[in-house]
């Protein structure tokens, strides 16, 4: 099946800092999402950005397909911030998504 | 508009016990996917139904079995439970319609296995 590796695996920011979480992956897709998992398991979905690029407020995130990876990028970083962003993505034959390990940001104040 | 909605919240079970979690999915949705989430790793597909048959499987023991109702709400049970069952539980749906095949996540249910 497909595979996804997310990079850094951990992240230490200091409040106001600016940071990139890179994913890539392993074979065309369908559709790849990010979300933010809070400390109480819930998944937040952040961006369904198969190609092409996208902002939201503070962050924005951009998806290279042809190079087989997304970035999202996180600006004036907050505590609020802190937790886990996961990459998930729908291989072109499939109808699951196959998730990254994650990283795991701590944002300090 | 109500999201993804799962119960129960959290659930402690034995060892051999069988469990029964249920899943609604967001309004206008008709597909559902379940996903295990073990502690420290990212959620792992079980199976997605569509038009109440399994469309998809991961690679998970038949103990884990679905269900999908006319009303298109799902439920996961899972047999015989083993300690290595435990974990979140997470529902998701999506829709057909349209071109956007984005899922959305319920807040998941905590399974835990004495």
């Amino acid at each position: 099946g497909i595979q996804v590796e997310q990079s850094p695996p951990d992240l230490i920011l200091q409040e106001g800092a600016n940071s990139t979480l890179r994913c890539n992956f392993s074979d065309s897709v369908n559709n790849l999402q990010w979300f933010h998992q809070n400390p109480w398991g819930q998944l937040i979905n952040l961006f369904y950005i198969p190609s092409g690029t996208k902002q939201n407020g503070r962050l924005s995130a951009t998806t290279v397909a042809t190079e087989r990876y997304s970035l999202l990028y996180i600006s004036s970083s907050q505590t609020t911030d802190s937790g886990v962003y996961f990459c998930a993505v729908e291989g072109a034959n499939d109808y699951k998504l196959s998730f990254g390990a994650g990283t795991t940001v701590t944002v300090r104040a | 508009d109500a999201g993804v909605t799962q119960s129960p919240t959290h659930l402690i079970k034995t060892r051999g016990q069988q469990v029964t979690l249920r899943c609604s999915p967001k309004s206008g949705h008709d597909t559902v996917s379940w996903y295990q989430q073990a502690l420290g790793q990212g959620p792992q597909f079980i199976f997605q139904y569509y038009e109440e048959e399994e469309r998809q499987r991961g690679n998970f023991p038949d103990r884990f079995s679905g269900h999908q109702f006319p009303n298109y709400s799902s439920e996961l049970n899972v047999n015989a439970l083993l300690l290595g069952d435990s974990a979140l539980y997470l529902c998701a749906s999506s829709s057909t319609s349209g071109t956007w095949n984005e899922q959305f996540f319920g807040p998941g249910t905590r399974l835990t296995v004495l």
